[in-house]
């Protein structure tokens, strides 16, 4: 069964700009979280969508926003993009939805896109 | 506030002996914890899961057990090898935050030879 998958892998921007990010989870996983990843502020959940439906929002700004379509993939867009957005943006799917606390809840990553905001 | 601490940012130890991580955490009612390892340039892969009313979690040379008086979760590789060389995070999934779950800033481990 083929992995989580990101595109781009990397992405240079500069500021101001816009940024869409792309993530196809595993076959038949419905819930697709998407995560910051910086040195200084570690692993940031930024939401997750399971079944078209955003479920859960981390405290990040509304220029963060996400979507996910009816065959599970997801995208993720960053609007007027500040130095700050410079991080490694992390998928990851499961099969249930990761707040109910269950075994499907194990969450497959993806390799992530490393955007460099300059 | 809401905190998930991993005791160091980095582990150096003796191939062959046991290595233990400690992910420490105030202030969350826990579901469940997990721990996923991250080499370099690659997205994390999980490990384990152990819940709150579980002590203990153990995956071949893995074990994790789980505190809940100590807030408190401890992850040991034992008979480590230069390939356990990695950094770990500990991820707290807790039904008390909008942030469903938290991760660690994670412990760099490396196994020297």
């Amino acid at each position: 069964k083929a992995g989580v998958t990101q595109t781009p892998r990397y992405l240079i921007k500069t500021r101001g700009q816009q940024v869409t990010l792309s993530c196809s989870p595993i076959s038949g996983h419905r819930s697709v979280s998407w995560y910051q990843q910086t040195p200084g502020q570690g692993l940031q959940f930024l939401f997750e969508y399971f079944s078209e439906t955003q479920r859960n929002k981390g405290n990040f700004p509304g220029r963060f926003s996400g979507r996910q379509f009816s065959n599970s993939r997801s995208e993720m867009n960053v609007s007027t993009l500040e130095l700050g957005d410079s991080a490694l943006y992390l998928c990851a799917s499961s099969l249930g939805e990761t707040s109910l606390g269950t075994s499907t809840d194990t969450q497959y990553f993806g390799p992530g896109t490393r955007l460099t905001v300059l | 506030s809401q905190k998930i601490e991993q005791n160091s940012e980095a582990l150096n130890i003796q191939e062959g002996k046991t290595a233990t991580l400690t992910c420490n955490y105030t202030n969350y009612s826990p579901a469940y914890l997990q721990w996923y390892r991250q080499d370099p340039g690659r997205g994390p892969v999980f490990l384990l899961l152990i819940r709150e009313n579980e002590k203990e979690k153990r995956k071949e040379r893995l074990k994790v057990t789980f505190d809940t008086t100590l807030k408190q979760s401890l992850f040991h590789i034992t008979a480590s090898q230069p390939a356990d060389s990695a950094t770990y995070l500990c991820a707290l999934a807790t039904y008390s935050s909008a942030s469903k779950i938290i991760f660690g800033s994670g412990t760099r481990l490396s196994i020297r030879p």
